[in-house]
Parts: C-alpha cells; sequence; structure tokens
C-alpha cells in the first residue's frame, strides 16, 4: 500500500505571496492532519480534515488554511508568507483521526523556504 | 505551555548496547502515546505506541514503558545498531485532543 504523498517537496517563495501544498493519504484513510516543524518549536499541530470538514485546529493563524476534497486528499493554503513560515510542513493520515486513538502516518514532507 | 518533554537532546551509545530514550508528559488527559523516528528533510516514522491501559508494549527490539502515576514513558532500542541513529520524537495525544503533541526530540547517535 503507498504512503502518503506530498507535492511539491520543495519550495521557493518570496514574502507575500501565496503558497498551496497537497496531500495524498493513505488509501482508505479518512483523516489528514498538517504539522509544521521549525527548529526553534518543534513539530506544531496546524488542523485536521475529516471528510472534507476541519475537525481541529491548532493556534496558527488565519493567513493558515486547508481543505478536504471527497478523495479525502488535502491542500494547505498558506497566504502572505512571512519570513518565519519557511519550515518543513508535514502531513499526516489516519483512518479516521486521533479521537480514536489511531496511529498517524507521515508523509515525507514539503520544505517550504521564503525569502 | 510544553505539554509533552524530552529533556535530552542528544544521547550517543556504542552499538550492541542499549538505547534508553525518556519522555515526560503534564497533560492527565493524554490516553495514547507514540514514538517516531526522523531523518532529516523527511516526515517522521512511526515506530512504536502505547496506549494507557497499558504499561508495556514490544515489538521486536524496540520496547515501549509508560509510568501513568509519574505521567513518563520511556523507549528502549535493545540492541542499538547504528542504523538508528536519527532523532526521536515522542508524541501524545487524548481522545478530546484529536492532535498529536510532540516532544522536542532527542537525537540518538549508536557508534560502531
Amino acid at each position: 500500500k503507498a504512503g502518503v504523498t506530498q507535492t511539491p517537496r520543495y519550495l521557493i517563495k518570496t514574502r507575500g505571496q501565496q503558497v498551496t501544498l497537497s496531500c495524498s493519504p493513505i488509501s482508505g484513510h479518512r483523516s489528514v492532519s498538517w504539522y509544521q516543524q521549525t527548529p526553534g518549536q518543534g513539530l506544531q499541530f496546524l488542523f485536521e480534515y475529516f471528510s472534507e470538514t476541519q475537525r481541529n485546529k491548532g493556534n496558527f493563524p488565519g493567513r493558515f488554511s486547508g481543505r478536504q476534497f471527497s478523495n479525502s486528499r488535502s491542500e494547505m493554503n498558506v497566504s502572505t508568507l512571512e519570513l518565519g513560515d519557511s519550515a518543513l510542513y508535514l502531513c499526516a493520515s489516519s483512518l479516521k483521526g486521533l479521537a480514536l486513538l489511531e496511529t498517524q502516518y507521515f508523509g515525507p514532507g514539503t520544505r517550504l523556504l521564503v525569502l | 505551555d510544553q505539554q509533552v518533554k524530552q529533556n535530552s537532546p542528544s544521547l550517543s551509545v556504542q552499538e550492541g548496547r542499549i538505547s534508553i530514550l525518556n519522555c515526560d508528559y503534564t497533560n492527565s488527559m493524554f490516553d495514547y502515546f507514540l514514538w517516531y523516528k526522523k531523518y532529516p528533510a523527511e516526515g517522521p516514522t512511526f515506530l512504536i505506541s502505547i496506549s494507557s491501559i497499558k504499561d508495556k508494549n514490544e515489538d521486536g527490539r524496540f520496547t515501549v514503558f509508560l509510568n501513568k502515576s509519574a505521567k513518563h514513558l520511556s523507549l528502549h532500542i535493545v540492541p542499538s545498531q547504528p542504523g538508528d541513529s536519527a532523532v526521536y520524537f515522542c508524541a501524545a495525544s487524548g481522545s478530546n485532543t484529536g492532535k498529536l503533541i510532540f516532544g522536542q526530540g532527542t537525537t540518538l547517535q549508536v557508534k560502531p
């Protein structure tokens, strides 16, 4: 079974631009979560989607948004990019979500550099 | 507020010996704990998990111990191999959180 895939793997943007990252979960998984990893803050939860609905949200500004499609694929969008948004963005999937104490499986991540 | 803490940023052990990675948590509502292994520029790879109804879970060379009263868990790797060298994250979640809370990670180096 194929794992979680994320595209693109690397991205360079400039301040003020917006960016869209894509995630395809493991086949059959309906919950998709997004995390941001930075050297200073570690791995931090952004949001979780299940059945095309945002079910949980972390403490990030409204510039960070996401959505999920009927095939469970998810996209994350960051508008008005700031230098501090440079990070590794990770997507994780599970069957139904952590509320049922499931294991999340991570993709390879998208490395975003904001100049 | 760091709800999950890995107080040792790094650990170095000799090949063949035991590696013990520690993790403490503060939220008593956490009831599911996981360990992930991560290489630079890659996503975390799931290693092993434990639910709060157990105090030990074993999978090959990896064993996780949970001490609920102390709010402490540990990952034992026996025997350690050079390929185990990576950053190890512990993570916790609860049925009321819906998300993983990660520790800051411990870099393990296994020397040949």
